[in-house]
């Protein structure tokens, strides 16, 4: 199975500010995808992200609040813009699984998020 | 609006106790897939679900997929303290390429 890494494990930001995720995967994936956790909720698709294309974000999402990168096949970033207490999240990166099953998604160890 | 639903959201139990979680779609899915997410960690896939009334066991849990493929359930037998955790259902909704979460249920057990 693919071992995937984000960076910062966690992080504390004050409104207004910005903040970069990594995510990196130990072998190339084709897709890639980011999702946010509100606390104690489900989980939400912000965005594909495809290296070589634009990310597709999913609907009450926008590349203006949360800009992705896709520079090669094992690495993404994700960041969340001009921050509010609203986007305190835990947020994934995930990867399709590795029994071929179309969807299965392998999820990273996840971002926690708290905006203050 | 939320596509896929899942109840209970919190389910508490007596170790020994079984356990079910229930999953609901407006609308038909090609598949239905569960996860298990331990308290402080990242969602981990256990079974995906592709046939109507599709029966699939692991162990202690099992896996249903109903007849008209718009609802599923988890079972589990015998609650064990390892149990904890919430589980999702994700489908993919016919005709869409993603794959949407139901909200969770909670489990917690007294040992």
């Amino acid at each position: 199975s693919a071992v995937i890494s984000q960076k910062p494990s966690r992080d504390i930001c004050q409104r207004g500010t910005s903040l970069t995720i990594q995510c990196q995967v130990d072998s190339q994936v084709t897709m890639m995808f980011w999702y946010r956790q509100q606390p104690g909720q489900s989980l939400t698709l912000i965005a594909t992200a495809n290296q070589g294309s634009e990310a597709t974000y999913e609907s009450g999402f926008v590349i203006d609040k949360f800009p992705i990168s896709r520079p090669n096949l094992t690495f993404s970033t994700l960041t969340v813009s001009n921050m509010s207490p609203e986007d305190s999240s835990i947020y994934l990166c995930s990867v399709e699984g590795p029994s071929g099953i179309q969807y299965e998604q392998y999820f990273g160890p996840g971002t926690r998020l708290t905006v203050t | 609006g939320q596509q896929v639903m899942q109840i209970p959201q919190y389910q508490h139990v007596q170790e020994g106790e079984d356990f079910t979680t229930y999953c609901n779609s407006s609308t038909t899915l090609s598949n239905i897939q569960w996860y298990k997410q331990r308290p402080g960690g990242h969602p981990v896939f256990l079974i995906q679900l592709v046939k109507s009334g599709e029966v699939k066991k692991q162990k202690r849990l099992t896996f249903q997929f109903g007849e008209a493929k718009k609802n599923s359930s988890l079972h589990i037998t015998a609650t064990q303290t390892t149990d904890v955790g919430t589980y999702f259902c994700a489908g993919i909704i016919q005709g869409a390429q993603k794959l949407v979460f139901g909200q969770g249920t909670r489990l917690t057990i007294n040992p």
